[in-house]
């Protein structure tokens, strides 16, 4: 079955840099475009960008747009999410999702990593 | 865009049926039928139960459809079990390159 696993998050002072990873497993990688999609504690839902299933297009949230990066390795089946110039309100569980057709639906989710951004 | 409106809760009992409204503009939702809704247990991760309006993947309970109607699209539990109880998310993709979520609905059954 569709596996994905995030890591890398942790506590980080503002200003300061993170890059999250995901592994997929149970799927052709290369052949599925990627979300992150954010979730602030006791907060809704926030998506955060995404990148097509060969990397040629990404777009992002106004929050993180010139901030994050998204990018993928197809010969790794990982996702990145680059986070720059942290701030408090980034802090999240961070969920990498996949996506499905011209609609962006997202079939399958990870557990989600957490983001604290604190001094 | 601003988020999608959402009720923050909702509730019935057991065996009856709830619906819960997911409302935007027509930026919001587009000419498209791209709406989907995600159900979120306490603890976990968001789970897809209906897409592309009222679509639902496999293993999903047919308890669970989907509708919308002009800017307002709509999730119907019915037939409603203990299980349900979780918090529930529609999502729009109005083909802008942009993902909105509604803010979220909590669902008690009583």
């Amino acid at each position: 079955q569709v596996q994905l696993v995030e890591s890398g998050g942790g506590v980080v002072q503002p200003g300061r840099s993170l890059r999250l990873s995901c592994v997929a497993s149970g799927l052709t990688f290369r052949n599925y475009g990627m979300h992150w999609v954010r979730q602030a504690p006791g907060k809704g839902l926030e998506w955060v960008a995404i990148i097509w299933y060969d990397g040629s297009n990404k777009y992002y949230a106004d929050s993180v747009k010139g901030r994050f990066t998204i990018s993928k390795d197809n010969s790794k089946n990982t996702l990145y999410l680059q986070m720059d110039s942290l701030r408090v309100e980034d802090t999240a569980m961070y969920f990498c999702t996949t996506s499905r057709g011209s609609s962006w639906y997202k079939d399958h989710w990870g557990q989600g990593t957490l983001v604290t951004v604190s001094s | 865009q601003s988020a999608l409106t959402q009720p923050p809760s909702a509730s019935a009992s057991p065996g009856q049926s709830v619906t819960i409204s997911c409302t935007g503009t027509s930026s919001d939702f587009g000419a498209y039928n791209y709406v989907s809704w995600y159900q979120q247990h306490p603890g976990k991760a968001p789970k897809l139960i209906i897409y592309e309006v009222n679509k639902r993947p496999s293993g999903v309970p047919d308890r669970f459809s989907g509708s919308k109607s002009g800017n307002t699209a709509s999730l119907t539990v019915s037939g409603l079990q203990a299980e349900d109880e979780a918090d529930y998310y529609c999502s729009s993709n109005a083909g802008s390159n942009n993902v909105l979520f509604g803010g979220g609905t909590k669902l008690t059954v009583l």
